[in-house]
C-alpha cells in the first residue's frame, strides 16, 4: 500500500514568490493534516480536513495561506507571497482510526 | 491548552546501552498519547501509542513508554540502543473525545545519537 505522497520534496524560491505544496493521502483516510515544520521544531498544526471540509484551520495564517481539498482526496497548500519567515519542512498527514500517518515533506527554502 | 516537554533537546548513549527519552504533557482531560520517529530528510512514523488500558505500551524497534499519570510522564525506553536508533523522536499528545482523537500536540524533539 502507497503511503502518503508529497510534492515536490524540496523548493527553493525568492521571497513574494508563490509557491503550492501537493499532497495526496492514503486510500481510503478521510482526514487530512497540513503541519509545518521549523528547523529544531516538532510539526505545528495548520489546518485539518474531514473529507473536503476544513475542520480545523485556526492557526493557519490566513493573509497568504490558502489550502483546499477538492473531491476529498488530495490536497494543495499555497503560500502568496512567501516571506523569509515561511523557510520549513511542510508535511502532510492522514489518519485512519486514531492513527496518523505522514508523508515525507516538502522542504521550502525562501531566499 | 495541552503541551508537551521533551527534557533534552540531544542524548547520546553507546550502542548496547539503554535509551531514555523523557516527556512530561499536561492536559485538562485524560491524553492519547505517542511517540514518533523521524530520521533524515523523511516523515514521521509512528513508535507507539496509549489511548487506554495498559499502562506500558510496546512498540516497534523494541521501544516502549510507560503512562505515569500521577507524574504526567511518558517517557520512551529500550534496553539496548542499536546504530540504527539514532534518529529524532518527538512525543505528541492528544485530547481523548470519548473515543476521538483530537488535534496532535507535538514537543521540540530529542535528538538521540548512538555511539559505536
Amino acid at each position: 500500500e502507497a503511503g502518503v505522497v508529497q510534492s515536490p520534496r524540496y523548493k527553493i524560491i525568492e521571497k513574494k514568490q508563490p509557491v503550492a505544496f501537493w499532497c495526496n493521502p492514503i486510500s481510503g483516510h478521510n482526514t487530512l493534516y497540513w503541519y509545518r515544520q521549523n528547523l529544531g521544531q516538532g510539526p505545528e498544526l495548520l489546518i485539518r480536513y474531514e473529507n473536503e471540509e476544513a475542520v480545523d484551520d485556526s492557526q493557519l495564517p490566513k493573509d497568504r495561506f490558502s489550502a483546499e481539498r477538492l473531491k476529498g482526496v488530495d490536497s494543495t497548500l499555497k503560500i502568496q507571497p512567501a516571506e523569509l519567515g515561511d523557510s520549513a519542512v511542510y508535511l502532510c498527514a492522514s489518519s485512519i482510526n486514531n492513527e496518523q500517518f505522514f508523508g515525507p515533506g516538502t522542504r521550502l527554502t525562501v531566499l | 491548552a495541552q503541551s508537551v516537554t521533551q527534557l533534552g533537546s540531544h542524548v547520546s548513549v553507546s550502542e548496547g546501552a539503554l535509551v531514555l527519552l523523557r516527556c512530561n504533557y499536561s492536559s485538562s482531560v485524560p491524553p492519547y498519547l505517542f511517540w514518533y520517529v523521524q530520521y533524515p530528510n523523511q516523515g514521521l512514523q509512528l513508535l507507539l501509542k496509549y489511548t487506554t488500558g495498559a499502562t506500558l505500551v510496546k512498540g516497534i524497534n523494541g521501544f516502549e513508554a510507560e503512562f505515569k499519570k500521577s507524574e504526567t510522564s511518558f517517557h520512551l525506553t529500550k534496553p539496548s540502543a542499536h546504530m540504527s536508533d539514532a534518529a529524532e523522536y518527538f512525543c505528541a499528545v492528544s485530547e481523548n473525545y470519548g473515543g476521538s482523537q483530537g488535534n496532535l500536540i507535538f514537543g521540540k524533539g530529542t535528538k538521540l545519537s548512538v555511539k559505536p
